[in-house]
């Protein structure tokens, strides 16, 4: 596609359950970055990927936050045992190697 | 790491007036200095950047300028007017990391 897509544009859950958001990068694009925006906050670096370099992981808050990115394309993140401080809009974004980044809609988790 | 102060928190203009947000660095390796707006409910959307080999950048009513030697760079919106009303984002980052470093954030709002 012609941006970032990211879904589902908004995720219900149950405290303790597991989440999987979704990032489509632009086609191209070699980095891949997360963020997390409470409400009313700034952007809270998560994690970033760099081609087939290690990620840089050191934004995760705890190890109930994972990601990973196949084939250097889609990224998954994955919060295991949600609780409800989770509950955040998650941002993905990718640049190619000018460093402009590309946001996408966002993800929008509400863990209840 | 980076770290990148940005100030003021909020910011309320009238309508036709100008709007200058400063924002500091600590590495004096960092080379590149976005600033991104986002608009309630909007993904962040990159509106000026500036390199560390230029010292002032302009676009229209929105300009960037820097001071490498300070480590600071400012945004300025002059006439401003009520679309300008958003969360504006500074950032910056070395040359050898994709990686940005974001400050808190400043709103504006443009009183009609």
């Amino acid at each position: 596609g012609a941006g970032v897509s990211q879904s589902p544009s908004n995720k219900v859950t149950e405290k303790g359950k597991d989440v999987e958001l979704r990032c489509d990068p632009i086609s191209g694009h070699t980095a891949l970055y997360w963020y997390r925006q409470s409400l009313g906050q700034g952007l809270e670096f998560l994690i970033y990927f760099q081609g087939n370099s290690a990620p840089d992981k050191s934004g995760l808050p705890s190890d109930r936050f994972s990601a990973e990115r196949t084939g250097g394309s889609v990224s998954t993140l994955t919060i295991q045992r949600t609780q409800q401080e989770d509950s955040a809009v998650y941002l993905c974004a990718s640049s190619s190697r000018h460093n402009i980044q590309y946001f996408g809609a966002g993800t929008r988790l509400s863990v209840l | 790491g980076e770290n990148v102060e940005q100030h003021p928190s909020t910011l309320s203009v009238q309508e036709g007036d100008s709007a200058v947000i400063k924002c500091t660095y600590s590495d004096s390796a960092s080379n590149y200095f976005p600033w991104y707006k986002q608009e309630l409910g909007k993904r962040p959307q990159l509106i000026i950047d500036i390199r560390s080999n230029v010292g002032e950048k302009k676009d229209q009513r929105i300009a960037v300028t820097l001071n490498k030697t300070a480590k600071h760079f400012s945004l300025h919106i002059t006439e401003t007017q009520p679309e300008d009303s958003a969360v504006y984002f500074c950032a910056a980052n070395r040359p050898d990391d994709y990686k940005l470093s974001f400050g808190a954030g400043t709103t504006v709002t443009v009183r009609a």
